[in-house]
C-alpha cells in the first residue's frame, strides 16, 4: 500500500540558509500535518492543512511557512535557519480533515551547521 | 492546555514477559487518545486509538490499551513481549475538533532482554 512520502530524507544546511521540505500524502488523503521532533524529544505539532487551506497551527516559528497544493502535497519552507532547527520533520496525512487516523511519513532529518 | 505524561522514560523487560506502559493526560474534556511506536530513525506507527465506546482498545501487534476516565490514564499493555517490540513508544492526545493536532508525551524507550 502507498505510504506518505517525504523528500528529501536527509538535508544539511548552514545557518541562515533556507530549506524546503516536501510531503506527498497517501493517495486520496486531503489533510496534511507537519511535526518537528528535536533530538531525544517528542514530536511537536507545527501546522496542518485540509483541502489546501490551513486548518490549524501549532508552535511553528514565523520563519517557517507551509502550504498545500492542488494535488494535496505540502511543502514546508524554512528560512533563516538556526542551529536549533536541526530536527526530524514528520509529515502525516489523513482523510477528512479531522485526523481520525494519521499515517506518518519516514521524516526528513534536517541538520543545520 | 492539554498535556501528556509518560512517567517511565526507560523500561526493560525480558522477552516473553508482560508489559505495561503508563500514560496520564490532562485535558478539559475527554480527548482522543493514541499510542504510537517509533523505531530508531523511523516514522511513527499508530498502534491503537481511543475515540469513544469500549474503554479497552485492541491494536496491532498484540497491543491493547485501557482508557480510565477517573484516573485520566490510557495505559498500553502487551501480555508477552517480543524482541522486535524494542522501540520508543509515544502516548498522544488530541482535541475532538482536530484529532490530527496531537500533543505527545515524552516517550518511553522499551528495551527487551533475551
Amino acid at each position: 500500500a502507498a505510504g506518505v512520502i517525504q523528500s528529501p530524507r536527509h538535508l544539511i544546511k548552514e545557518k541562515r540558509e533556507t530549506a524546503t521540505l516536501k510531503c506527498y500524502p497517501i493517495p486520496r488523503h486531503d489533510t496534511v500535518y507537519w511535526y518537528q521532533q528535536g533530538p531525544g524529544q517528542d514530536p511537536q505539532f507545527l501546522i496542518s492543512f485540509y483541502e489546501k487551506m490551513q486548518s490549524d497551527k501549532g508552535s511553528i516559528p514565523d520563519r517557517f511557512s507551509a502550504q498545500q497544493f492542488s494535488d494535496y502535497h505540502s511543502e514546508l519552507n524554512m528560512s533563516s535557519l538556526e542551529l536549533g532547527d536541526s530536527a526530524l520533520y514528520f509529515c502525516a496525512s489523513s482523510l477528512g480533515g479531522r485526523g481520525y487516523e494519521q499515517y506518518f511519513g519516514p521524516g526528513t532529518r534536517l541538520t543545520v551547521t | 492546555a492539554q498535556s501528556v505524561t509518560q512517567p517511565d522514560i526507560h523500561i526493560t523487560v525480558s522477552e516473553g514477559a508482560s508489559l505495561e506502559l503508563r500514560c496520564n493526560y490532562s485535558y478539559g474534556a475527554t480527548p482522543y487518545l493514541f499510542w504510537y511506536v517509533q523505531s530508531p530513525g523511523q516514522g511513527l506507527q499508530l498502534l491503537l486509538k481511543y475515540f469513544s465506546g469500549d474503554t479497552l482498545v485492541q491494536g496491532i501487534k498484540g497491543f491493547e490499551a485501557e482508557f480510565k476516565r477517573s484516573q485520566s490514564s490510557f495505559n498500553l499493555r502487551k501480555p508477552s513481549v517480543h524482541w522486535s517490540d524494542a522501540a520508543e513508544y509515544f502516548c498522544a492526545v488530541a482535541p475532538r475538533t482536530n484529532a490530527g493536532k496531537s500533543t505527545f508525551g515524552d516517550g518511553t524507550t522499551l528495551t527487551v532482554k533475551p
